[in-house]
């Protein structure tokens, strides 16, 4: 079956610093690897997608995501993080018609 | 611009009522969703629709019908059956096939007075 895992609730980091925040895919085939976003009180909105090509996608307000096939992994990341960074992260897999998304991680930076 | 609206932004319901949020998209999207988010939760599918006059339930449609009249709307009516609906409900759409990914409305929250 097809799954989408965020090991981590939260996580926190100084602002400054750089971020990680996890995703691990299973699914057959080449999946379709995305990230969102979600401030408190709005709609989740689009970060970057990995499809195919290069394995470092660039997304908006300076992320970026690292897909690594042989660990089924699609870690999002940034070199210097932000106190305005802090919101809810989504990772998600299309497979045919429907996104699966992960639980969230919470990413909390400290100035 | 193109995109998909939800109304209202805040909605009370009281015991024992039916309420309906409404969810308009421009995007010629064939498919749409309602998802349910619970306080620093993650999302929970209700309904889903991939064409006109046909849905099929999610992991929680008890409580909840929907309805797709028209393409560019997918309306979500919370009965009274649902015993504990006050959540911050989503609504997105996406094209059927292909590599992209969903549209979000800023979502409506519900909360039972």
């Amino acid at each position: 079956a097809q799954s989408v895992a965020q090991p981590e609730d939260q996580v926190n980091v100084a602002e400054g610093n750089p971020l990680t925040v996890k995703c691990t895919y299973s699914v057959s085939g080449n999946p379709y690897l995305f990230w969102y976003v979600q401030y408190p009180n709005r709609g989740l909105q689009f970060l970057l997608k990995y499809i195919t090509g290069d394995n470092l996608v660039k997304g908006s307000y300076g992320f970026e995501a690292e897909f690594n096939k042989s660990q089924t992994s699609f870690h999002l990341k940034k070199p210097s993080a932000l106190v305005s960074d802090s919101a809810l992260y989504f990772c998600a897999v299309r497979k045919t018609d429907k996104l699966i998304f992960g639980t969230g991680t919470r990413l909390q930076v400290f100035p | 611009d193109g995109g998909i609206t939800q109304s209202p932004k805040y909605l009370f319901r009281k015991e024992g009522q039916n309420v309906t949020l409404s969810c308009e998209q421009n995007l010629n999207h064939d498919a749409m969703y309602w998802y349910r988010q619970d306080p620093g939760q993650g999302l929970r599918l209700i309904y889903y629709s991939q064409i006109v006059n046909d849905f099929q339930k999610g992991d929680i449609a008890e409580g909840y019908s929907v309805s797709r009249e028209k393409k560019e709307s997918f309306p979500l009516t919370v009965t009274s059956a649902q015993k504990n609906p006050t959540a911050f409900y989503l609504c997105a759409s996406s094209i059927l096939t292909g590599n992209d990914g969903y549209t979000f409305g800023s979502g409506t929250r519900l909360t039972v007075v």
